[in-house]
């Protein structure tokens, strides 16, 4: 099983900052890596996909990069709807496809 | 657009089996054919964990922590798929989300999920 380490646990980042999260994964996983935001009761939702592609809708301070074992989730000019918790995935190898624990970035 | 929606019970008792199902809106170009579908769940509080997906044909693969009590099943008639977990403890209490993967293509990420069912395991 390809293990996620997400770090840092919690980012606190004021508004119109920028935050950088990291992902690695246990072995090598290509690009084949998807970023989500879950904000508080809500499902997660797709931000990126294969390391650095935004889904559709999702603004352009968002972006991602890495790939083999280390991945970067940038966020640019962070807005109030920003502050969530996020999540790495691989989908590289299965089974089964493995989530981060998660960075929750809050507000400083 | 795609939609998917959760549906089943909110309270099961231990050594049960709790089935859910997940029914799929889409335009006809969109349907569920051609897709892989997936379960997820998260406990209260804590991280996201893949349960298995289902093709649309049928296939299906489980995350091996879980194989022994999981079943996934699809009806592309009615346009939704289903997940049972037998023998549930406790530790099987969480929101349960259903969600799309990739267009013939296992190797893709989550793109729609539904907005999730808590299930309780409790006595």
């Amino acid at each position: 099983e390809i293990v996620m380490t997400q770090s840092p646990a919690t980012l606190s980042v004021s508004p119109g900052e920028r935050a950088t999260l990291s992902c690695r994964a246990s072995q090598s996983i290509s690009s084949n890596l998807a970023w989500y935001q879950q904000s508080p009761g809500q499902a997660p939702r797709l931000l990126i996909y294969g390391a650095s592609t935004r889904a559709a809708s999702v603004p352009a301070r968002f972006s991602g990069g890495g790939s083999g074992t280390d991945f970067t989730l940038t966020i640019n000019s962070l807005q109030s709807e920003d502050f969530a918790v996020y999540y790495c995935q691989q989908y590289n190898d299965w089974p089964p496809w493995t989530f981060g624990q998660g960075t929750r970035v809050e507000i400083k | 657009q795609v939609q998917l929606q959760e549906s089943g019970p909110g309270l099961v008792k231990p050594s049960e089996t709790v089935s859910l199902t997940c029914t799929v809106s889409a335009d006809h170009d969109d349907s569920i054919t051609n897709y892989y579908w997936s379960w997820i769940r998260q406990p209260p509080g804590r991280g996201l964990e893949w349960i298995g997906f289902v093709f649309y044909k049928g296939s299906t693969i489980y995350n091996p922590s879980l194989e022994s009590r999981v079943t996934m099943s699809i009806d592309t008639s009615k346009s939704h798929f289903s997940l049972r977990l037998n023998s549930v403890t406790a530790a099987d209490t969480a929101v349960y989300y259903c969600a799309r993967g990739g267009y013939l293509d296992w190797r893709s990420p989550l793109s729609y999920w539904g907005q999730g069912i808590l299930v309780t395991v409790s006595s």
